[in-house]
């Protein structure tokens, strides 16, 4: 246990449905990220989110819409998925005064039919 | 741009040392990380390098050199529960300032550890 939880952890969608990743960090951290991590590549940063303020987007295609409400709680919307998008989704927290590690939850394992 | 080069597999026999290499090409270099992840699982954090030099925890080391753009992580005394992908990671600050920062990272080094 890392203090990150993610829901759910397994998600099967078909190309026209819309559905959401969550997660959610017990660590009092005020730095929350999504990353994708595909077959055979490195894992990419995908949106970066300090004190629920969005600093980085990766590029991302627009069918994946981040949400940040407050520090603890980080979503995912997924709408109109490509089969190219089934991957492992993570998240990851961190809290650079005091530690300078980011911590990981147990990812999403995301397959689009 | 970032470029993390590291090796995609490696074998080791239990009881072994083994050392797996990473080098950088970056922009903003501000720490390298390494972490482990066992298949089906979120990594965890094992190493954190900002200066030249050698850094041990354990049976974990991890070096630096920044010049040469190199890290490497050092397992001694291989146990076969170090069999997972090793990932080698860059850090780079994030501009809105202190709580957020970027890591970029290679495709990781897959460990076999064999009896």
């Amino acid at each position: 246990e890392t203090g990150v939880t993610q829901t759910p952890r397994h998600l099967v969608m078909g190309m026209t449905n819309k559905k959401s990743l969550k997660c959610e960090q017990h660590l009092g951290h005020n730095a929350m990220y999504w990353y994708k991590q595909s077959a055979k590549k490195p894992l990419e940063l995908m949106f970066v989110y300090n004190f629920k303020e969005q600093t980085e987007n990766n590029s991302v295609p627009s069918r994946f819409s981040p949400e940040c409400p407050n520090s603890s709680h980080l979503f995912l919307h997924l709408h109109t998925l490509q089969p190219e998008d089934s991957a492992l989704y993570l998240c990851a927290s961190s809290r650079r005064t005091q530690s300078y590690e980011q911590y990981f939850g147990p990812g999403t394992r995301l397959t689009v039919t | 741009g970032q470029n993390i080069d590291q090796p995609t597999e490696m074998t080791a026999t239990e009881g072994a040392i083994v050392q797996i290499n990473c080098t950088y090409q970056t922009s903003g270099f501000n720490g390298l990380f390494w972490y482990q992840q066992h298949a089906g699982e979120a990594p965890t954090f094992l190493s954190y390098n900002v200066l030249d030099g050698l850094e041990e925890k354990g049976r974990f080391s991890s070096f630096l050199s920044r010049s040469k753009g190199y890290s490497y992580l050092l397992l001694k005394e291989l146990q076969m529960k170090d069999s997972a992908s090793y990932l080698c990671a860059v850090r780079v600050d994030g501009d809105s300032g202190a709580g957020s920062y970027q890591l970029t990272f290679g495709k990781g080094t897959k460990l076999s550890v064999i009896p």
